[in-house]
């Protein structure tokens, strides 16, 4: 299986400010012959389902603000949040679907400073 | 829309049975693997089944293989998840998920979930 670990577990950012959550697999989730990393980001806001943040490692949801952005590739990952708004308040999750059984981080709750 | 509804959670006593049900709306549903994931009270998701698009294919979380299947009826737009011999590790909020024309892709929109409750 995929392990996906994401650091820090928990977040502390200051309205405005930039955050930086971070995930790495166990093993690469590149798939070389499409140049794809089969990356997801998620966010999860108390009471409510997950919310399809990013895809291809990179690629932001339609309607998905654009101070929501993804990076990294083979292993290591980063979502950042360029200047933090309170609604963005949440548990976010990186998952790979580039194997069965699919995998997420264990999660990254972010809270205001 | 694309809009995924779960039913079926409930109370139920340890290696009792239970269906879940997802009707889904909004898009052609036989177009779609779809998944189911969970989530204990507190804790962070897991991934539980996937099905392909025609039903043909399934592939299940090993803490679930033998004891859980997962089905789906294109004429309804229906997913089904019948879990049997229930234990109380599998109490949990059951979210269903629309993947992509294959099975790995990435999960859009999700179910608000159903909650399965396993106790005596």
């Amino acid at each position: 299986d995929i392990v996906m670990t994401q650091s820090p577990d928990s977040l502390a950012v200051s309205l405005g400010e930039r955050a930086t959550i971070n995930c790495k697999s166990s093993q690469s989730v590149l798939y070389t012959s499409n140049n794809k990393n089969y990356l997801a980001w998620y966010q999860q806001k108390p009471g409510q389902p997950p919310k399809l943040l990013i895809y291809w490692a990179s690629t932001r949801e339609s309607g998905v603000p654009d101070r929501f952005s993804g990076s990294g590739s083979g292993t290591d990952f980063t979502l950042t949040i360029s200047s933090l708004q309170a609604e963005d308040v949440a548990v976010y999750y990186c998952q790979q679907y580039y194997d069965t059984p699919i995998t997420f981080g264990q999660g990254t709750r972010l809270e205001i400073k | 829309q694309v809009h995924l509804v779960e039913s079926g959670g409930g109370v139920v006593q340890p290696g009792r049975s239970l269906t879940l049900s997802c009707a889904a709306s909004g898009f052609t549903f036989s177009d779609s693997s779809i998944h189911w994931v969970r989530q204990a009270p507190g804790k962070g998701l897991q991934w539980v089944a996937v099905i392909s698009n025609a039903g043909g294919i399934q592939y299940y979380a090993d803490s679930v293989k033998g004891r859980f299947t997962i089905s789906r009826d294109n004429s309804k737009n229906t997913l089904y998840l019948q879990m049997n011999s229930l234990r109380p590790e599998d109490t949990a909020v059951y979210f269903c998920a629309r993947g992509g024309a294959l099975i790995g892709s990435w999960f859009d929109p999700w179910g608000q979930g159903t909650l399965v409750t396993v106790s005596s």
